[in-house]
């Protein structure tokens, strides 16, 4: 099936730096990728939703200068969180849509971010 | 847009038992309802879907209802185990846009 690798699973970074997290699409062409935020025990919240070879479309209230979304090919997209803060620490999940009946219903293994 | 309500927020079930958990959707152009498993720290993994022309699915002790008319679809989950203790996600897809999540069910199996 579909496999979709996310790294880095864990990082720490301090306030003030930016970090960039990878998703990609091992077995397929991921035509559209979806960036999630997780808070502890909330649920998924999605964050934008990113096409290849064009600017990603954010949700309400997500700041799109603080959440650079990078889709420049067809099997990476990726999402680096710019001058951090801790209220940015979360974990962060992508998931891919492609072409063949690929569907975006599988996710990466998820990114813990934690802003000291 | 799509809004997916989930209960209850919390289950705890002696081994064995059976657990249910419900979601409700709003927009009836949702055609896909998949149901995710999340360990702690860990990505969801999808257990069980249901399209929206089937009114029951079932995959050994795991089972899905659909009521469309009523808008609203059950996860079931018979002779439960410590291991099934997890948080369950519900999600409904509108046509071809993102899975809208439910808030989750933190099911908690007792031993």
């Amino acid at each position: 099936g579909a496999v979709v690798s996310q790294h880095p699973s864990r990082v720490i970074c301090k306030s003030g730096t930016s970090v960039k997290i990878e998703c990609r699409s091992l077995d397929f062409q991921a035509t559209t990728m979806f960036w999630y935020r997780q808070f502890p025990k909330k649920s998924l919240m999605l964050m934008a939703t990113s096409n290849e070879g064009s600017k990603a479309t954010y949700e309400q209230g997500v700041e799109k200068d603080k959440f650079l979304i990078n889709h420049a090919s067809l099997t990476l997209s990726t999402l680096t969180v710019t001058s951090a803060h801790p209220e940015d620490s979360s974990f962060y999940i992508c998931s891919a849509e492609g072409t063949g009946g690929i569907n975006g219903y599988t996710f990466g293994s998820g990114t813990r971010l934690t802003v000291v | 847009g799509e809004n997916v309500e989930q209960h209850p927020s919390t289950l705890s079930v002696q081994e064995g038992d059976s657990a249910v958990i419900k979601c409700t959707y709003s927009d009836s152009a949702s055609n896909y309802f998949p149901w995710y498993k999340q360990e702690l720290g860990k990505r969801p993994q999808l257990i069980i879907d249901i399209r929206s022309n089937v009114g029951e699915k079932k995959d050994q002790r795991i089972a899905v209802t659909l009521n469309k008319t009523a808008k609203h679809f059950s996860l079931h989950i018979t002779e439960t185990q410590p291991e099934d203790s997890a948080v369950y996600f519900c999600a409904a897809i509108p046509g071809n846009t993102p899975l809208v999540f439910g808030k989750g069910t933190r099911l908690s199996v007792i031993a």
